[in-house]
């Protein structure tokens, strides 16, 4: 069982350029999130979904947009990556909606823009 | 509003006990979970804590007060992979985990 997958492991990127990120998961969970992790921040939540269809916004979603097409992908998309994007990226997905409940975390995607 | 705070990096020395607090401020609240996180990986789920007391784990323990908005966690016996970050959150009234920028954990033979 392989949890959750994130690819690429890592990626540098010029400003302005459009970037993909991968996840995936096998556990049937129902929740999936993305978070950014910066030095000296906790994880900040960008986007999230619920369930498979649906989609919220985070505390930093500005930039960003993802999708639920089915229940073990959900991509994250930067339209025209900055600088500031320049982030460690988790996904992370809970079996649990409406309380609380163990998040895994994917290994994470190291992205540098400039 | 909502924040949460812990000690951004702690020592220890292999062997004894370490202490890390949690404290948090929100209206909303439904639990508090801590994880690990070693370096250049993901973060791995430790504990979580929702009523008032003491959750021991093995090595590990999680206290938490509801009333004071104070939870820690407790590790003994430190032995040398216990080097990492350690991370609180708590879970707002929407289920959100909100959280702590993180402890880093350095332990010294």
């Amino acid at each position: 069982i392989a949890g959750i997958t994130q690819a690429p492991t890592s990626q540098i990127l010029a400003a302005g350029r459009r970037m993909t990120l991968r996840c995936t998961q096998d556990m049937r969970h129902n929740a999936m999130y993305w978070y950014r992790q910066d030095l000296g921040l906790g994880l900040r939540l960008i986007h999230y979904s619920n369930t498979a269809g649906t989609t919220g916004k985070g505390e930093v979603p500005d930039g960003y947009s993802v999708s639920r097409a089915n229940t073990d992908d959900f991509p994250l998309t930067l339209a025209s990556a900055v600088p500031s994007q320049t982030s460690v990226y988790f996904c992370a997905s809970s079996d649990g909606v409406g309380k609380p409940d163990t998040q895994y975390f994917g290994p994470g995607t190291r992205l540098t823009v400039l | 509003g909502q924040n949460i705070d812990q000690p951004t990096e702690m020592t220890a020395t292999e062997g004894a006990i370490v202490q890390i607090n949690c404290t948090y401020q929100t209206s909303g609240f439904n639990g508090l979970f801590w994880y690990q996180q070693h370096a250049g990986e993901a973060p791995t789920f430790l504990s979580y804590n929702v009523l008032d007391g003491l959750e021991e784990k093995g090595r590990f323990s999680s206290f938490l007060s509801r009333s004071k908005g104070y939870s820690y966690l407790l590790l003994k016996e430190l032995q040398m992979k216990d080097s990492a970050s350690y991370l609180c959150a708590f879970t707002d009234s929407n289920y959100q985990l909100i959280w702590g920028a993180g402890t880093k954990l350095i332990i010294k033979p």
